[in-house]
């Protein structure tokens, strides 16, 4: 079984402070583990992703994760807020399945970026 | 290449109504995701299909609730008898195959029961 924790459902930023959006997860499997960004009445774009290599994973829109097995962690960081990163954020795991593979997604963390 | 298309966007239904829900995949994706969003909620996996196959239905409701992937045309999510807890915004994933732990998400469908 697999499970995902957010801390935080809402984060308040200034504009190019630091954004740092925690994510812990559980799997008897490896994991591989995913961050989503949601803006208002869209769906899902995938930020990033850690599957396997390099733990440090870099993403579009300048965002990063660390993978730490040995914390169970996947956090997202962006050094500097942009007012356009407001927005819901969900961290997202799966299963290492040959074929196909369900996500599991955290609550999701609601950014809100303050000029 | 267009993405993950859904329609309707936004669907309204009385209470006992049907409502059928389709996606259409990226092209040259055969595998397909449906997700649930209701309100304030994390989104919660229902069903995944490949062509004309249920691969994992583990998070469908039990009843009312039933979904195909024909060989030709969209993927549709049935929901019979709507009732006002089935209000949510419905998102349907695709992913090609051999690499299919990369899911791009369609807009969803809004659904409302009045």
């Amino acid at each position: 079984a697999q499970s995902v924790t957010q801390l935080g459902s809402h984060v308040s930023v200034s504009e190019g402070a630091l954004v740092l959006l925690r994510c812990n997860y559980s799997s008897s499997v490896p994991p591989y583990l995913f961050w989503y960004v949601q803006y208002p009445n869209q769906g899902l774009q995938l930020l990033l992703k850690y599957t396997t290599g390099a733990t440090l994973v870099k993403g579009i829109n300048g965002f990063e994760a660390e993978f730490k097995k040995s914390e169970t962690s996947f956090h997202l960081t962006k050094p500097s807020a942009h007012m356009s990163d407001a927005a819901e954020y969900f961290c997202a795991v799966s299963g290492l399945k040959a074929a196909g593979n369900k996500l599991t997604f955290g609550g999701g963390t609601r950014v809100l970026v303050k000029p | 290449n267009a993405g993950v298309m859904q329609n309707p966007r936004h669907l309204v239904r009385r209470r006992g109504q049907e409502a059928r829900l389709r996606c259409s995949p990226m092209k040259g994706h055969s595998h397909v995701y449906w997700y649930r969003q209701l309100p304030e909620e994390g989104l919660k996996f229902m069903v995944y299909l490949q062509k004309e196959n249920i691969i994992d239905e583990s998070g469908m409701p039990k009843e009312r609730f039933s979904a195909e992937f024909p060989k030709e045309g969209p993927s549709i999510l049935r929901i019979q008898q709507v009732v006002r807890g089935d209000s949510a915004a419905y998102f349907c994933a695709s992913s090609p195959p051999g690499s299919s732990n990369i899911q791009y998400f369609g807009a969803g469908t809004r659904l409302s029961v009045l």
